[in-house]
């Protein structure tokens, strides 16, 4: 079974219309994160957790909400999707090794079209 | 700031033929660098990372990286390609204590010619 595992792995939904994408891991992992990746552009951080109570925002926060419900989930929310919020999403986990260079460990992504 | 240029968003070699993919940076601390890789449909996974110690970083599948400070370079190789290289490459940087935040490069993708 994957380590990361994100929900759904496809979306196609309307201009407006509330989403949540979720993510758990059974690496027991604290540190979680979520990227949104656009062709030619990398990936770029949205949010990101270093545990339940520790919630960051990072380069492209707005128009995203995030929930840390437990050490294994963490999920994305679009309050009102529009339509340059389609992209592929991903969310990573790491554990604290050396500070600034753990590993991340990646889910297969949830790709999301917003019409 | 940080950021990283990945210099070709495509490259093209032959099977059996030197890998080269290329990634400078700006930092304004040394760095920890990265290199991880996406294959088709799937998330990305670690190949290598220097975190400041020996400056030619070997990674998985072949690969190495070297760390160049006087270049603010860290470019990626591999020294025979094969079909399963075919993926899309990203480089990234992180400043370590100060930020624990990655930046990422736009990424190259590799194709592998028969």
């Amino acid at each position: 079974d994957a380590d990361v595992t994100q929900t759904p792995r496809n979306r196609i939904t309307k201009t407006g219309k509330r989403i949540m994408l979720e993510c758990s891991q059974t690496k027991g992992h604290d540190r979680m994160y979520w990227y949104r990746q656009d062709p030619g552009l990398g990936l770029r951080l949205i949010y990101y957790s270093f545990d339940v109570k520790d919630i960051n925002k990072g380069e492209i926060s707005d128009g995203y909400s995030v929930s840390r419900q437990a050490q294994a989930k963490f999920s994305l929310s679009l309050e009102s999707a529009i339509p340059n919020q389609t992209a592929l999403y991903f969310c990573a986990t790491s554990d604290l090794t050396l500070a600034g260079a753990d590993e991340q460990f990646f889910g297969p992504g949830t790709r999301l079209t917003v019409l | 700031a940080q950021s990283v240029t990945q210099l070709g968003s495509h490259v093209s070699v032959s099977e059996g033929a030197l890998v080269l993919l290329r990634c400078n940076y700006s930092s304004s601390v040394p760095p920890y660098l990265f290199w991880y890789v996406q294959y088709p449909n799937q998330g990305l996974q670690l190949l290598l990372k220097y975190t400041s110690a020996a400056t030619l970083v070997k990674g998985i599948n072949g690969f190495e990286a070297e760390f160049k400070k006087s270049e603010t370079s860290f470019h990626l190789t591999k020294p025979s390609a094969h079909m399963s290289d075919a993926a899309e490459y990203f480089c990234a940087v992180s400043e370590g204590d100060s930020n624990y935040q990655l930046i990422w490069g736009a990424g190259t993708k590799l194709i592998i010619k028969p």
